[in-house]
């Protein structure tokens, strides 16, 4: 069975400073997404990213890049240039038995940013 | 576009009443989920639909009734609710042929037993 491991329960950043959410993954699957989600305390679910198992390059969006080790089954979120309204509870998610409609999500991380 | 509608964004039950969390999107994907979010437990896939008609369980479906009559509409019922069916709820829907942006989520629907 899948599983989403993400490690640090909460972190703080300066702003303007870079951060990196950790993500390990575990899947027998050899195709597979793995995405992150922004939860902001308003509660909505925000797409930020993601990666295919298959591609070679790291995602970028913006800010946002993922910094994807298949070798490793690690999935980090890295986040440059942090602003205030970063601070929110991050997800990542990765598809199940190769489906693109479910997904496993790990227990999420609550980055605070400090002014 | 409206994207992945939920309603009602705020409700309170009493132990053994039943109700329907209504979900329903305009951009024509064919697959939809429901998932509950507890504290300090991520989201869990409770039931999902590959298309109108065709249902099946996820990792947290006791006490959850799904059907799907129509591709745009995708209603979780509880059939008898209980004190730990209190949660976030979302519905979310994509496309089938895996598209990265396929994912939407709605706004979520605050449940509380008591």
């Amino acid at each position: 069975a899948q599983k989403i491991t993400q490690t640090q329960p909460g972190m703080f950043v300066q702003e303007k400073e870079a951060v990196t959410l950790d993500c390990t993954y575990d899947t027998s699957d050899q195709s597979y997404g793995l995405f992150w989600y922004k939860q902001p305390s308003s509660g909505e679910m925000i797409f930020l990213i993601y990666q295919g198992s298959y591609d070679e390059q790291n995602a970028t969006e913006g800010r946002y890049s993922l910094n994807f080790q298949k070798a490793r089954k690690s999935a980090n979120l890295v986040i440059s240039a942090s602003q205030l309204g970063d601070s929110a509870m991050y997800f990542c998610a990765m598809t199940q038995g190769g489906s693109n409609y479910k997904l496993t999500f790990g227990k999420g991380t609550l980055l605070t940013v400090n002014p | 576009n409206a994207g992945v509608t939920q309603t009602p964004k705020f409700q309170v039950l009493k132990t053994g009443q039943s109700m329907t969390l209504q979900c329903a999107q305009d951009m024509n994907h064919e697959y939809m989920s429901w998932y509950r979010q507890d504290p300090g437990m991520g989201l869990r896939l409770i039931h999902y639909s590959v298309g109108a008609g065709i249902t099946d369980q996820g990792e947290v479906p006791n006490g959850y009734n799904v059907s799907r009559s129509t591709t745009e509409d995708f209603p979780l019922r509880l059939l008898s609710a209980a004190p730990s069916q209190t949660s976030v709820y979302f519905c979310a829907s994509s496309y089938s042929r895996g598209e990265i942006y396929g994912y939407t989520f709605g706004s979520g629907t605050r449940l509380t037993v008591v």
